[in-house]
């Protein structure tokens, strides 16, 4: 089916902590997973993506993990920074007729100072 | 390369009116996708289209749809106005590549628009 869940909706750290968020995909087939930054009133940026042919990516302070088996994926910010606050969506590619991307409900980060 | 474009920016409508939306994507992309976001809410998606022909279809009412030019630059129309399609409505590109379209989709800076 078409699903892709993704949890906590919202997460509130406090600066220079570590935030996780949870995504989990229904398509087995599904083989390319990005994740979008939408920082308020501006357009969803794609922040970094990861292919199933890797189980970990890491770009700075943010990292993706991919677990095929359990069909999910996480994305890990650590040393976490006011301007990390925005929503933040995962998707994953729905590989079933033409090829078509499926997001995540998204999760509102908030860091703190 | 310039990045995908939407215009207008703003639009404010009255309900039961209709209204065209648009979208060019980047040079060279072939896939244009389009979704709604309401205030707080994730992005619901319309439809794709991809060489003049629509690909994929989300679960929105026959009010709206969407075409696609030769160009690759797409429009997206509401007709029959509803005050719950007050929205911020995004397009994607996608690129092609190798004859296959491309994973990595572009996002657009969206029309903002308002229903009254």
């Amino acid at each position: 089916g078409e699903n892709v869940e993704q949890h906590p909706s919202t997460l509130s750290v406090q600066e220079g902590d570590s935030a996780v968020i949870k995504c989990t995909y229904s398509d087995s087939a599904s083989n390319y997973f990005p994740w979008y930054k939408q920082e308020l009133g501006k357009r969803p940026q794609l922040i970094i993506d990861i292919r199933s042919n890797v189980g970990e990516k890491k770009d700075q302070r943010i990292a993706v993990t991919l677990n095929k088996t359990a069909k999910h994926f996480s994305l890990h910010i650590t040393e976490t920074q006011p301007e990390d606050s925005a929503v933040y969506f995962c998707a994953a590619i729905l590989n079933t007729g033409f090829q078509k991307l499926v997001f995540g409900t998204g999760t509102r980060l908030l860091v703190s100072p | 390369k310039a990045g995908v474009t939407q215009t207008p920016r703003y639009l404010i409508k009255t309900r039961g009116q209709q209204v065209t939306l648009s979208c060019s994507p980047i040079s060279g992309h072939r896939s244009v996708s389009w979704y709604q976001q309401t205030p707080g809410q994730g992005l619901q998606f319309l439809f794709e289209y991809f060489s003049e022909t629509q690909r994929n279809k989300g679960n929105f009412p026959g009010r709206f749809s969407g075409r696609q030019f030769s160009n690759s630059r797409s429009e997206m129309n509401v007709s029959t106005l509803e005050l719950g399609d007050s929205a911020l409505y995004l397009c994607a590109s996608r690129a092609l590549a190798g004859g296959l379209v491309q994973e990595t989709q572009y996002f657009g800076p969206g029309t903002r628009l308002l229903v009254l």
